[in-house]
């Protein structure tokens, strides 16, 4: 069916690296996009990709392979802070820029 | 970076009142949203608004909602009357349009209470 879909739990180890996935199907395809949400605080930006291939933006790095609606965010040199929610949100077909969400994946790091 | 400012930030008001949940989005920006966000579950897609017309709106976006952004003030999304199941955190967003329209800018949302 319709929809964006994101495993609930991630956990890793500080000074390591975490692959939070997602995917999608959705009526067309305008782009993907990685938000940061604390507890409490509004999703924070941090990543846009609408073409296939990997984005390096240094702590963060992003995935896409349109033909098969996959996607990820790759932290590395994971640290405390990184512990959040990461969520996933698409671009569809629709009018006005709407972004659809997934459930959101809960990361915690470890010491 | 750029802010959305919401107020207020806690509403708590009894089933059947009207209450009116303000956004003051970036400045320059010509896309606004509001998002529904029940503790535990995804951001769910209520309203986007823009050039003084609803773009599009969800299953969610029932008829005792609305909005508005009157003379380019705050954006509102005003709820009446008030159900229980509408008690969650509303996010407002906004966003340029344009090469950057992928990017929404949030505020840190409303936290409704509905008795």
């Amino acid at each position: 069916g319709q929809g964006v879909e994101q495993p609930d739990n991630l956990m890793s180890v500080e000074g390591t690296f975490a692959r939070v996935n997602c995917t999608y199907s959705t009526s067309g395809f305008n782009g993907l996009s990685w938000y940061q949400q604390r507890e409490g605080h509004a999703p924070v930006f941090l990543s846009y990709v609408v073409l296939d291939g990997l984005k390096d933006s240094g702590h963060f790095s992003t995935f896409l392979s349109r033909s098969n609606g996959y996607s990820y965010l790759l932290l590395t040199e994971l640290q405390i802070k990184d512990s959040a929610s990461y969520l996933c949100a698409v671009r569809d077909d629709g009018m006005g820029y709407k972004l659809t969400f997934g459930t959101g994946t809960s990361l915690l790091v470890d010491p | 970076g750029p802010k959305v400012l919401q107020i207020p930030s806690h509403q708590i008001i009894d089933m059947g009142q009207m209450v009116t949940l303000n956004c003051d989005p970036v400045s320059n920006h010509l896309y606004f949203y509001w998002y529904k966000q029940i503790l535990g579950q995804q951001m769910e897609f209520l309203v986007n608004f823009y050039n003084g017309k609803v773009m599009e709106k969800s299953k969610l976006f029932k008829d005792q909602f609305s909005v508005e952004r009157p003379d380019g003030s705050y954006f509102t999304l005003k709820i009446q009357p008030t159900a229980l199941e509408d008690s969650a955190v509303y996010f407002c967003a906004s966003s340029s349009g344009g090469t950057r329209a992928e990017t929404l800018y949030f505020g840190s949302g409303t936290r409704l209470t509905v008795l």
